[in-house]
């Protein structure tokens, strides 16, 4: 396992449903991460996190809102989403400010299904 | 823009044979590179980076890669291949502070 922790495993929505992805992680991490997976698509970087505050925002739409009320846990909290917004969520930690070179560790994902 | 490419969305090896799986970059200045693998229903694990020095970097599960500077490319190579060994690769490279951009993914399938 890599410390990092994603639930829940699975989630289906309705596109009018509210629900919360949440990521912790055990590493003594200050930067955390969401990525969005699609099929045959790169990895999107979403938002990004240091020391609780938010250093990256990579023009994702708002209906994807982002809360992050310590450096070991991260939540992304969903609303009004749409079927192309189905995808596996993956949520990433790093040692910070470290450097460019450092390596990010990564949960296991929410798969997403938007109906 | 920094980016990286791999060609191929898949890669067929038998058992016991080396494996490459390709990836070229497209980078200003020097380049980071990162390979990463997911197996099946898991999150990215880090394999290896390439940061300066030697351009045969050594990583996790016997993998390596060799940094080509004249050819822009990065591939990844192991000796002798595992069915374990099956799982989607990511090439990946620095866009700024905590900015990592990945490849679309080249999908290894190893047969026994």
């Amino acid at each position: 396992e890599t410390g990092v922790t994603q639930t829940p495993r699975h989630l289906v929505m309705g596109m009018t449903n509210k629900k919360s992805l949440k990521c912790e992680q055990h590493l003594g991490h200050n930067a955390m991460y969401w990525y969005k997976q699609s099929a045959k698509k790169p990895l999107e970087l979403m938002f990004v996190y240091n020391f609780k505050e938010q250093t990256e925002n990579n023009s994702v739409p708002s209906r994807f809102s982002p809360e992050c009320p310590n450096s070991s846990h991260l939540f992304l909290h969903l609303h009004t989403l749409q079927p192309e917004d189905s995808a596996l969520y993956l949520c990433a930690s790093s040692p910070s400010e470290a450097a460019t070179n450092e390596k990010l560790f990564f949960g296991s994902g929410t798969q997403l299904s938007v109906l | 823009a920094q980016s990286v490419a791999q060609p191929e969305d898949q890669v067929n090896v038998a058992e016991g044979n080396p494996l490459t799986v390709k990836c070229t970059y497209s980078v200003s200045g020097n380049p980071y590179l990162f390979w990463y693998v997911q197996y099946p229903n898991r999150g990215l694990q880090f394999l290896l980076k390439y940061i300066t020095g030697d351009n045969l970097v050594k990583g996790s599960y016997g993998f390596e890669a060799e940094f080509n500077k004249s050819q822009t490319s990065f591939h990844l190579k192991k000796p002798s291949a595992l069915v374990s060994d099956s799982a989607l690769y990511f090439c990946a490279t620095n866009t700024g502070f905590q900015k990592l951009v990945f490849g679309t993914g080249t999908r290894l399938l190893v047969s026994p």
